[in-house]
């Protein structure tokens, strides 16, 4: 049982907000990943992480930023919020076989 | 064209059929083969992951691969309406063991 969590799981805010959506794990796994998935739609990667201290860009470009200071945690920043980064936002983590678990994911809407 | 594609779907089988979801990918160095579940308004489920050529079977799941071929396939036994749900086939990247790609999705709806 993957032991992912995010927080919140919903949030709704307003244009130019500053928000941090949160992701920890406890299986003590080096490698993590941020999605973005619209409804009905495919996962993109946005950003990833293999280790504390290493952080790159993924796939799709986007204006959020990581962080990665302990190994358990994962958190997205969002400077300045507008409504095409509303989104289902997805954290993951891998262990050294590939194999990528999900957390519950965040779904942002702003306003 | 994109690394990994599936069968585009919906797919739609009667209770107790075999479900098949066929996935093809562009990287001949992929080693790392995963399928996941999600239900719409969930995140993905890792059901299972197969690295060598052949057959892999877990329960009502199996995942075949054809490397020569770069293909991957999940069938689904005796399927359940609790099997409706978006399959997504994901291939690691050659250059990068550690990141994987994923196609768009099959849909599949099993009605009982």
């Amino acid at each position: 049982e993957a032991d992912i969590y995010q927080t919140p799981r919903y949030l709704v805010i307003g244009t130019g907000k500053k928000i941090t959506l949160e992701c920890s794990q406890t299986m003590g796994h080096d490698k993590m990943y941020w999605y973005q998935q619209d409804p009905g739609m495919e996962l993109h990667l946005i950003h990833y992480s293999y280790g504390v201290n290493s952080t790159e860009k993924g796939d799709l470009s986007s204006e959020s930023t990581v962080s990665r200071i302990r190994t358990e945690h994962f958190p997205l920043t969002l400077e300045s919020a507008r409504p095409s980064h509303t989104s289902q936002y997805l954290c993951a983590s891998s262990k050294g076989t590939g194999e990528q678990f999900f957390g519950p994911g965040t779904r942002l809407t702003v306003l | 064209q994109k690394e990994v594609e599936q069968n585009s779907g919906p797919l739609s089988v009667p209770e107790g059929a075999i479900a098949s979801l066929n996935c093809t990918y562009s990287d001949r160095g992929s080693q790392s083969f995963f399928w996941y579940r999600q239900y719409s308004g969930k995140s993905p489920e890792l059901i299972m992951f197969i690295y060598s050529n052949g057959d892999k079977e877990d329960g009502r799941f199996t995942a075949q691969l054809n490397k020569a071929s770069q293909y991957v396939s999940l069938l689904i036994r005796d399927s359940q309406p609790s099997d409706s749900a978006t399959y997504l086939c994901a291939v690691n990247e050659r250059s990068n063991d550690y990141k994987l790609s994923f196609g768009a999705g099959t849909t599949v709806t099993v009605r009982a």
